[in-house]
């Protein structure tokens, strides 16, 4: 099993700019959300989903979109960059059956000069 | 919804000596709580979970108790080895509910 691929790993991006950040699992888990990180500091929030269909806002949702058209699916979206959005993201699923165990993705470095 | 608050923000200990990180969270119907391990421009890894219906589980060197009456749980990892170096980040959440991270725990391993 590949786990949970995001996709890219590193992008830089201009102000102002949008993109989406892939994210993909292959353990049929139905909770899916995306997480960032910056220096130094936790892991907070964003988006997350408890099934396709559905999604909802974490603690920190401003600027960013996601949808969820499949179980396997969970793309970002960042409508227009922001320096404020330079940060480490992290893709994770996790599943009742697993005992809500979160796995995460490798992490995608953004900058936004 | 829950808030989790870790301490210390940074730990030096000497290769040998034990390290304690502490959490608490603020909502009684948390009842999972994991431990995450990261280390430079990795991604967390689980490396110990507890439940509520358990007060304390131990894997090798690495332990974890939980106090639901003082709403507080703690990671003990004893004969530290440099490669213990890393953050640790403590998480809880709720059934049905996100999952919510505290702050993260720099641990360093004096060899």
């Amino acid at each position: 099993n590949a786990g949970v691929t995001q996709t890219p790993k590193f992008q830089v991006l201009k102000t102002g700019q949008s993109m989406t950040l892939q994210c993909a699992q292959d353990m049929n888990h139905e909770y899916m959300s995306w997480y960032r990180q910056d220096p130094g500091m936790g892991l907070r929030l964003i988006h997350y989903s408890v099934g396709a269909g559905i999604t909802d806002q974490g603690e920190v949702p401003n600027g960013y979109n996601v949808s969820r058209s499949t179980t396997e699916d969970f793309p970002l979206r960042l409508l227009s960059a922001a320096p404020s959005q330079t940060s480490v993201y992290f893709c994770a699923s996790s599943s009742k059956i697993s005992g809500n165990t979160i796995y995460f993705g490798e992490g995608s470095w953004l900058t936004v000069v | 919804g829950e808030n989790v608050e870790q301490h210390p923000s940074t730990l030096s200990v000497q290769e040998g000596d034990s390290a304690v990180i502490k959490c608490t969270y603020s909502d009684s119907a948390s009842n999972y709580f994991p431990w995450y391990k990261q280390e430079l421009g990795k991604r967390p890894q689980l490396i110990i979970d507890i439940r509520s219906n358990v007060g304390e589980k131990k894997d090798q060197r690495i332990a974890v108790t939980l106090n639901k009456t003082a709403k507080h749980f703690s990671l003990h990892i004893t004969e530290t080895q440099p490669e213990d170096s890393a953050v640790y980040f403590c998480a809880a959440s709720i059934p049905g509910d996100d999952m919510r991270f505290g702050a993260g725990t720099r641990l360093t391993v004096k060899p």
